[in-house]
Parts: structure tokens; sequence; C-alpha cells
């Protein structure tokens, strides 16, 4: 069975930095790209960045590009993005999901929440 | 980045009715479009991959069709628990976008 399950949120001040983590487990883990994806409260989806099986090629928009770092550990099959500067605007669950057939999601995780507040 | 448009932005429907949600795309998105239910405090679940094609799972009842920059999900015969609200997403061009989403409500 296929599982995802992130980590790392937390209340966090304007300018600071967090890193989230996504523990996969079910399914060789290098073999897919993967993606986080967020969604504000009471708003739609919104995906941030996008990671190579490899973890050679890595995707971001233009929202966090310069911000966010997306990196994978292929040995501990985990997923990692790492948040600097952060804005009001970045307060959202965090998802990270599997890209099953190239940027299409098939699986996903619970989601963790990051706030950013003063 | 490719915009889609989900309409209607809501609908309400009674258990047993028929629903047709759709979604254009701001340019050809080829079949690469997907469709994905979310339940209030829940993850998406992935419903129809390639414009047509339904996910692991997925009951019959669910029906996707279309191409290049109109799609449309079909939902026959709804049930309760599909009261959801469902986005369609694309994967032709990067970054990956999704519609506003459809709320189907009772």
């Amino acid at each position: 069975e296929v599982q995802l399950l992130e980590s790392g949120g937390d209340l966090v001040q304007p300018g600071g930095s967090l890193r989230l983590s996504c523990a996969a487990a079910g399914f060789t883990f290098s073999r897919f790209d993967m993606t986080w994806v967020r969604q504000a409260p009471g708003k739609g989806l919104d995906c941030i960045s996008g990671i190579s099986g490899s973890g050679g090629t890595k995707y971001y928009a233009d929202s966090v590009k310069g911000r966010f770092t997306v990196s994978r550990d292929n040995s501990k099959n985990t997923l990692y993005l790492q948040m600097n500067s952060l804005r009001g605007e970045d307060t959202a669950v965090y998802y990270c999901a599997r890209a099953g057939s190239g940027w299409c999601f098939d699986f996903w995780g619970p989601g963790t929440l990051v706030t950013v507040s003063s | 980045e490719i915009v889609l448009t989900q309409s209607p932005a809501a609908l309400s429907l009674s258990p047993g009715e028929s629903a047709t949600l759709s979604c254009r795309a701001s340019q050809s998105v080829s079949s690469y479009l997907a469709w994905y239910q979310q339940k209030p405090g829940q993850s998406p679940r992935l419903l129809i991959f390639d414009a047509s094609n339904r996910a692991t799972g997925i009951p019959a009842r669910f029906s996707g069709r279309g191409s290049a920059t109109d799609f449309t999900l079909t939902i026959s015969s709804l049930e309760p628990e599909d009261f959801a609200v469902y986005y369609c997403q694309q994967r032709s061009h990067w970054p990956p976008t999704f519609g506003q989403g459809t709320k189907a409500e009772i």
C-alpha cells in the first residue's frame, strides 16, 4: 500500500524558515517523480515544486522560485521542501504527492499545515 | 502558465441525479487532463487521468471526456459520498495547474 506522510508544518514568523519532510512507503520511491502541492485556507490547489526520481531535475513555480528548495533522499525514501523567506501568502496545507504518469498525482499525503504569522 | 476555468462554480443536485462538470484550458493541453475529488479535511483523490481513464478503484459512474481545450467530468447517478469539490488539472506544461474547483452540493 502506497503511503505518504508529511511532517514539519508549524507556525513561523514572516521571513523565517521551515523544512518539510514527506516519508514514503509501499513503492519504489526512486522510480517516481514527486511534487509539493499547497492549498491556502479555503482556496484551491497550487503545485509549487517537483523533482525527478533521481533528484537530478527540479521544478519550481514562480511564486516560490529562489525561496524554496526541493530535494530527496532515495536511501531514506524521503522528500523534502526547504522553505526560506516565508511570507503570509505561504500559509497553507502542504501536500506531497506522487507523480504516477507525468505530472499526474496518483497518491497524496494527508498534508501538513504551515502558518506564517507574527 | 496554462489557466483552467471550471464551470459551474457550484451545483446543487440530489442523490440519483447526474452531474456534468466542465473544464476549459487557456491553450491546448492535448489529453493531459486529470480530475480530482476533494472532501472537507481530506487530501485530493485522483479520479480520471489523461482525460478519460479512470484511476484504480474509481467507480464506473465517473467518466471523463474531451481533448485540447474542452473537457467534461460526468457523474452518473450521484451517491451521497460524491458531494465534494472537484478539480481539473493539466500536466501538459510546467507548472501543472488546477482549475478553481466545482463544488457539488446536496
